[in-house]
């Protein structure tokens, strides 16, 4: 069964970072692109970011270009976004999912991590 | 980026009824266009993918049609458990984009 679950969320000052990890289970961790994909309260879906199977190739949505960092570990099987210099509006809930072979589709969702950005 | 334009951005619908939603790329996306389904509190879940394709598990009554620009999900015959905010989200090139969603509620 494959299996996403994200961690590293909670409440940050403006300015202030913050690290999330996705640790992946059920399938073969380093055959898929993986992507972050953020939701507003009671907003829609944003695609954030994607990392290719090697790391070597890395998309950025641009609102978070230049403070946000997608890497992923094959060895432990898990996903990361640094995030830095965080605004109000990067609020939101993070989700973690598995691309395809070939980028494209998100097959499986982890089930989120909160971000809240207030003083 | 490209752009996806989705509508109706809300609807109300019966059980039994049939229910069509649109989205509409900036450009021609040759096809790369998911549709996914969001229930409150939960993540997404992947209904089509490649503009026509049923994903595993997902009940027949959902299908999607579409190229270059316009693509369409329809659900023949609503049930209960389909009630719910639809995305669609283009793969074609990145940044990866979402519609703005259509919430599909009951009559």
């Amino acid at each position: 069964e494959v299996q996403l679950v994200e961690s590293g969320g909670g409440l940050v000052q403006p300015g202030g970072s913050l690290r999330l990890s996705c640790v992946a289970s059920g399938f073969t961790f380093s055959a898929y692109w993986m992507t972050w994909v953020r939701q507003s309260p009671g907003k829609g879906l944003e695609w954030v970011a994607n990392i290719r199977q090697d790391g070597s190739e890395k998309s950025y949505v641009d609102s978070v270009k230049g403070r946000f960092t997608i890497s992923r570990d094959n060895a432990k099987n898990s996903l990361y976004l640094q995030m830095s210099s965080l605004r109000a509006d990067d609020t939101a809930v993070y989700y973690c999912a598995r691309g395809g072979v070939l980028n494209g589709r998100q097959e499986y969702w982890g089930q989120g991590a909160l971000v809240t950005v207030s003083s | 980026d490209i752009q996806m334009t989705q509508s109706p951005s809300s609807l109300s619908a019966s059980v039994g009824d049939r229910v069509t939603i649109t989205c509409r790329a900036s450009q021609s996306i040759g096809g790369s266009l998911n549709w996914y389904e969001q229930k409150p509190g939960k993540a997404p879940n992947l209904l089509i993918y490649d503009a026509v394709s049923l994903h595993s598990g997902v009940p027949s009554r959902f299908s999607g049609s579409g190229s270059g620009t316009d693509y369409t999900l329809t659900i023949s015959g609503l049930q209960v458990e389909d009630f719910a905010t639809y995305y669609c989200q283009q793969t074609y090139s990145n940044p990866q984009t979402f519609g703005g969603g259509t919430k599909v509620e009951i009559k």
